[in-house]
């Protein structure tokens, strides 16, 4: 079993739709939850960033954390044609990093 | 504004041939890490620099050997490609060591490696 799960899609979405994005993990170690995206031939850019448990807002975005659960969710709100692309997850547990497969979204105008 | 610099972007090689890959941050950065990005796989790391002068073994090492030039460049050298070692190559740098907590990484845009 891998240490982080990521479904990898594609999820294709209508233009203005809201959007869920979500990694489930297993070692409860993990403190730091970060959601990367990449775009097509591109190199991965941070797009939120969460310590332990709870939410975390920035615009259109929404970043979910249930340690309970071992459980995290990325939200995109409105989306749009300009949000197509992959969101990884990467779980940081002050010792290592580690990275989901990523999940391939489409947004269709 | 170039952040993080990798040459070349794409190389097809012969099994067993050699060739480096370059990286080039101007941000200051202590750390500095090599990754490569498979379909289903997800990112690895092969290895990384926490700061000039160390280099250590990340998830996948094998095959390859690593140099930290000075604080602005890493290269990643393959002496004797392997069809197994197609993939996406991408160099990222941080200010802290990833995986204690410091946050963001900072990617170049990948070299695309054939090896035939």
């Amino acid at each position: 079993q891998k240490e982080v799960e990521q479904d990898p899609g594609p999820l294709s979405v209508p233009e203005g739709a809201i959007v869920s994005l979500n990694c489930t993990y297993s070692n409860s170690a993990f403190q730091y939850f970060m959601w990367y995206r990449q775009y097509s031939r591109k190199g991965p850019e941070l797009l939120m960033y969460t310590y332990s448990s709870g939410n975390k807002e920035d615009g259109r975005f929404t970043a979910q954390v249930d340690k309970s659960s071992k459980y995290i969710s990325l939200f995109i709100r409105d989306s749009q044609p300009s949000d197509s692309a992959t969101y990884l997850c990467a779980l940081d547990s002050n010792y290592q990093l580690i990275w989901g497969a990523g999940t391939k979204l489409i947004i269709k105008p | 504004n170039a952040g993080v610099t990798q040459t070349p972007k794409f190389q097809v090689l012969k099994t067993g041939q050699s060739m480096t890959l370059q990286c080039a941050q101007d941000m200051n950065h202590n750390s500095m890490y090599w990754y490569r990005q498979d379909p289903g796989m997800g990112l690895r790391l092969i290895y990384y620099s926490a700061s000039e002068g160390t280099t250590d073994k990340g998830e996948v090492p094998n095959g390859y050997n690593v140099s930290r030039l000075n604080k602005r460049e890493f290269s990643l050298r393959l002496e004797s490609a392997a069809p197994s070692q197609t993939s996406v190559y991408f160099c990222a740098s941080s200010n802290g060591l990833a995986g204690v907590g410091t946050g963001e990484l900072f990617f170049g845009e990948g070299s695309r490696l054939t090896v035939l």
